[in-house]
């Protein structure tokens, strides 16, 4: 039992290019979402998923975008990264989005030039 | 507007002595609470709750929290800290209504020093 994993764990851009990071979660969580962490800022909600082939905004979701094909999946896209997308980025998984505890992975470093 | 407030950026205790993380809130509705830890290059993992019931919570690790609706407040407090509790802490609030309303607080930066 892996719990929420996340590739890649680092990555460097250039401003323009765009790439995509993968979340799997093995929990058969209904809900996933993902986050940016940046210094003194906490955690903030880029969007979520209450089900396989749902997504929602959450608190920033500009120059983002989600995917959720399938039930374990949840892909975030950057189309064009910017510097300001220069962050940590957490995805988490979750019974319900209610009460449940959130399970988090292990985070991907990302460094836009 | 919705908000969590961590007052302070840092806490530092010795070893075996009390901490208290302080943590309060404002939101219109009904709060579920949560604390969770943040180790050196991880993800946040956990600890505790307060959705309804006692106002004392008991979580992973030793901690605690204690629900103040007057307050507005859910700090975190442990009896006897380890030099294994430092790292950073977060505060988080959801509304029942909404899975987008998670709030995280700006995070404590635990440190025990032995």
């Amino acid at each position: 039992n892996a719990g929420v994993t996340q590739t890649p764990k680092f990555r460097v851009l250039k401003t323009g290019q765009s790439m995509t990071l993968l979340c799997a979660q093995d929990m058969n969580h209904e809900y996933m979402y993902w986050y940016r962490q940046d210094p003194g800022m906490g955690l903030r909600l880029i969007h979520y998923s209450v089900g396989e082939g749902t997504t929602a905004k959450g608190e920033v979701p500009d120059g983002y975008n989600v995917s959720r094909l399938k039930k374990q999946n949840f892909l975030l896209g950057l189309e064009s990264a910017a510097p300001s997308q220069t962050s940590v980025y957490f995805c988490a998984s979750s019974d319900s989005h209610l009460t449940d505890t959130q399970y988090f992975g292990p985070g991907t470093r990302l460094t836009v030039l | 507007a919705q908000s969590v407030a961590q007052p302070e950026d840092q806490v530092n205790v010795a070893e075996g002595n009390p901490l208290t993380v302080k943590c309060t809130y404002s939101v219109s509705g009904n709060p579920y609470l949560f604390w969770y830890v943040q180790y050196p290059n991880r993800g946040l993992q956990f600890l505790l709750k307060y959705i309804t019931g006692d106002n004392l919570v008991k979580g992973s690790y030793g901690f605690e929290a204690e629900f103040n609706k007057s307050q507005t407040s859910f700090h975190l407090k442990k009896p006897s800290a380890l030099v294994s509790d430092s790292a950073l802490y977060f505060c988080a609030v959801r509304l029942y209504s909404s899975a987008s309303k998670i709030i995280f607080g700006s995070g404590t930066r635990l440190s025990i020093r032995p």
